[in-house]
């Protein structure tokens, strides 16, 4: 089983400033199979990447995403008001066939 | 417009049986895949089950293999997950899910099932 681990647990930023989120596999994975969602409260979530690196339709460009193997990142380039959320990664794999990160919640410093 | 309608969440004891829906809009469930995911209260988020585009092919998380069954019914465009032997821990927001295979592009609002005596 895959695991993914997202950090820092919290991330405490201003609008206006930048923000890495990551997200470490157990083992390597193909970039085709990560995507990242975010969660507002009561909510679902809204799929914001997919491939690793493909925005959603209708995801601002601010959002970018990045990585390979078992390093990846999601990157907000300058933070609006409504950025601040919770933040998961996925992965398809074989066995369970899809697992989630804890989540990374990013809050306004 | 896409939109995912889930129902039938509510209170059920332990030992119980529920069956939630998930109907769908501006969307086929059969030519999609279509999973449900669940969020326990305050925390994050589970994969719980799939259902393939096509033939139908199933696939379950181990906490819930042999006790929640997925389906789907093409002339209603309508997702199914049947839940048995309900737990404590199965408490959650179940939220239906659909689009690739490798990702989820829709989600629904989510169906609050409460599992307690």
């Amino acid at each position: 089983e895959i695991v993914l681990t997202q950090f820092p647990g919290t991330l405490s930023l201003s609008p206006g400033e930048r923000a890495t989120l990551s997200c470490r596999a157990s083992q390597s994975i193909s970039s085709n199979y990560l995507a990242w969602y975010q969660q507002k409260p009561g909510q679902p979530p809204r799929l914001l990447i997919y491939g690793a690196s493909s925005r959603a339709t209708g995801i601002p460009d601010r959002f970018s995403g990045s990585g390979s193997g078992t390093d990846f990142t999601l990157t907000i380039s300058r933070l609006e008001p409504e950025d601040f959320a919770v933040y998961y990664c996925q992965q398809y794999g074989s066995s369970p066939k899809y697992t989630f990160g804890q989540g990374t919640k990013l809050e306004i410093k | 417009e896409v939109q995912l309608v889930v129902s039938g969440g509510g209170l059920v004891q332990p030992g119980g049986s529920l069956e939630l829906s998930c109907v769908a809009s501006g969307f086929t469930v059969t030519s999609n895949y279509m999973t449900w995911v669940r969020q326990a209260p305050g925390k994050g988020l589970e994969w719980v089950s799939v259902i393939y585009s096509g033939g139908g092919t199933t696939y379950y998380a181990d906490s819930v293999k042999g006790r929640f069954t997925i389906s789907r019914d093409n002339s209603k465009n309508t997702l199914y997950l049947q839940m048995s032997s309900l737990r404590a821990e199965d408490t959650a927001v179940y939220y239906c899910a659909g689009g690739a295979k490798y990702y989820f592009d829709y989600w629904g609002q989510g169906a609050l099932v409460t599992v307690s005596s």
